[in-house]
């Protein structure tokens, strides 16, 4: 079946510039989650949704940004007033439900010149 | 502060010898740990988990150890391939904190012909 999508692949914008990064999870899944990997490091949380509602929010770095999933499906990533230090890598994961595992998408390559 | 650790950034060995990649934790509330395999440009793809209520659980070549007195973790690859070359992240999740994952910073395996 269909994994993880992430659009687009690649994006390069400007300092200053405003983004917004797409996810479609695995269909049925109801829990998502969008992590941020820099070069050399693991990925870091931002935040998690059940449902349509963000659960945790608690790794967001500032309040330039923001996520949604109005519908409880797709969600969108947006960051405004873009800086260089936010390029690196989002990924994003979705889980059926507890105990389950987290399957990710292939990313979104963020570069801000 | 880094409360999952993989302190090897690199490792290699020869095809049909074992591989063994180690990580170490700080938080005690963590009980469920997982090893996902990354690609150049894919995003991470799960490989094996464990339960902080089992030592050890085994998938093919594949077998995670867990001891929890240590707050130590091993992932087994044997025999390795060419095809195992990758980074490995170690992660380890809460779940009464909605699972998200805490990443260690990865070892990238290169298995040798």
């Amino acid at each position: 079946g269909a994994g993880v999508s992430q659009t687009p692949s690649n994006k390069v914008t400007e300092k200053g510039k405003y983004v917004e990064l797409r996810c479609d999870p695995i269909s049925g899944h109801t829990a998502l989650y969008w992590y941020r990997q820099s070069l050399g490091q693991g990925p870091e949380f931002l935040i998690y949704f059940q449902g349509t509602g963000a659960a945790d929010d608690s790794g967001l770095p500032n309040d330039r940004f923001f996520a949604v999933r109005p519908e409880g499906s797709v969600s969108t990533l947006k960051i405004q007033r873009t800086e260089r230090g936010d390029s690196a890598v989002y990924l994003c994961a979705s889980r059926q439900g507890p105990q389950e595992t987290q399957y990710f998408g292939p990313g979104t390559r963020l570069l801000v010149l | 502060d880094q409360q999952v650790k993989q302190n090897s950034p690199s490792l290699s060995v020869q095809e049909g010898r074992i591989s063994i990649l180690n990580c170490d934790y700080t938080n005690s509330m963590f009980d469920y740990f997982l090893w996902y395999k990354k690609y150049p440009a894919e995003g991470p793809t799960f490989l094996i988990s464990i339960s902080s209520i089992k030592d050890k659980n085994e998938d093919g070549r594949f077998t995670v150890f867990l001891n929890k007195s240590a707050k130590h973790l091993s992932l087994h690859i044997v025999p390795s391939q060419p095809g195992d070359s990758a980074v490995y992240f170690c992660a380890a999740s809460q779940e009464t904190s909605g699972s998200r994952l805490t990443f260690g910073e990865g070892t990238q395996l290169t298995v040798n012909p």
